[in-house]
C-alpha cells in the first residue's frame, strides 16, 4: 500500500530537548516537504527535499533542521525545540513539486 | 508570490444543504489547482485537483469544483452533504512552471448537522 509514514504520533516534549520525527514513503518519490499546520494559520512549508542531498528552506524554517540521505526517507530535527514549536506537522511525498502530495498522519507535538 | 485565499473559516450546513466553499488565488500565470480535505483527527486527503482541460472538475464523494480563470477561483460545491463531510477543506495551487510548491489556503472548517 502507497503511504507516508511519520512517527511519533504524539509527543510531548520539553524546551531544549532535541528530538527528531521521521518521515518514510515507500512511493519511490522524489519530492519531500514537511509543513505545520496551526489554527487559523493553514499548512505552512518548513522545508523540503526534492532529491537525495537536496534539501531548501520552506516558509517557516527557523528552528529547524532536515535531511535526505536516502530517498525513502526524510526526518524533521527540532535541535532546541521552543514552545511556540508546538504544533501539528505533516510529511507529503511527490512525484515531483507540482503535482498531487500524498500526506502523513501527522505528528502533534507540544513543546512545554 | 502567489497566494490561496478560502473567504469562510467556519460554514455551518444542515444534512441535505448545499455546500459551496470559495478558493481564490493570485497569480498570473498557469496553475494545477487541489482540493484537500481533512477529517478530525487524520491527515490530508486529496478531493479533487484541476491541472488542464474541463475546468469542472469532480472529485471523491460528490464533490466537484469549477476552474473560472477570469475570476481566479476554484470554489468546491456539493448538492448535498452528510453529517460524514463535516471536515476541515484545504484549497491549494502549484504555478504550472518548473518544480514550484504546494501553497495552501488557511482551510475552511465545515460541521454539518443532523
Amino acid at each position: 500500500e502507497a503511504q507516508v509514514t511519520q512517527n511519533p504520533r504524539y509527543l510531548i516534549t520539553v524546551t531544549g530537548k532535541k528530538l527528531t520525527v521521521t518521515c518514510s514513503q515507500n512511493m519511490n518519490h522524489e519530492y519531500m516537504s514537511w509543513y505545520r499546520q496551526d489554527p487559523g494559520l493553514g499548512l505552512r512549508q518548513i522545508y523540503y527535499s526534492m532529491n537525495v542531498e537536496v534539501t531548501d528552506k520552506g516558509d517557516v524554517p527557523e528552528g529547524y533542521k532536515v535531511s535526505r540521505k536516502e530517498k525513502r526517507n526524510f526526518p524533521l530535527i527540532l535541535e532546541s525545540p521552543s514552545p511556540n514549536q508546538t504544533s501539528l506537522y505533516f510529511c507529503a511525498s511527490s512525484p515531483n513539486r507540482g503535482r498531487v502530495a500524498f500526506f502523513g498522519q501527522g505528528t502533534r507535538l507540544t513543546v512545554v | 508570490a502567489q497566494s490561496v485565499s478560502q473567504h469562510n473559516h467556519h460554514v455551518i450546513l444542515s444534512e441535505a444543504a448545499s455546500l459551496e466553499l470559495g478558493c481564490n488565488y493570485s497569480y498570473g500565470g498557469t496553475v494545477n489547482l487541489f482540493w484537500y480535505v481533512q477529517y478530525p483527527g487524520q491527515h490530508l486527503q486529496l478531493l479533487l485537483k484541476y491541472f488542464s482541460g474541463d475546468p469542472l472538475v469532480k472529485g471523491i464523494k460528490g464533490f466537484e469544483a469549477e476552474f473560472i480563470k477570469s475570476k481566479f477561483s476554484f470554489n468546491l460545491r456539493k448538492p448535498s452533504v452528510q453529517w460524514s463531510d463535516t471536515a476541515e477543506y484545504f484549497c491549494a495551487l502549484t504555478r504550472n512552471s518548473g518544480n514550484t510548491p504546494l501553497v495552501f489556503g488557511k482551510g475552511t472548517r465545515l460541521s454539518v448537522i443532523a
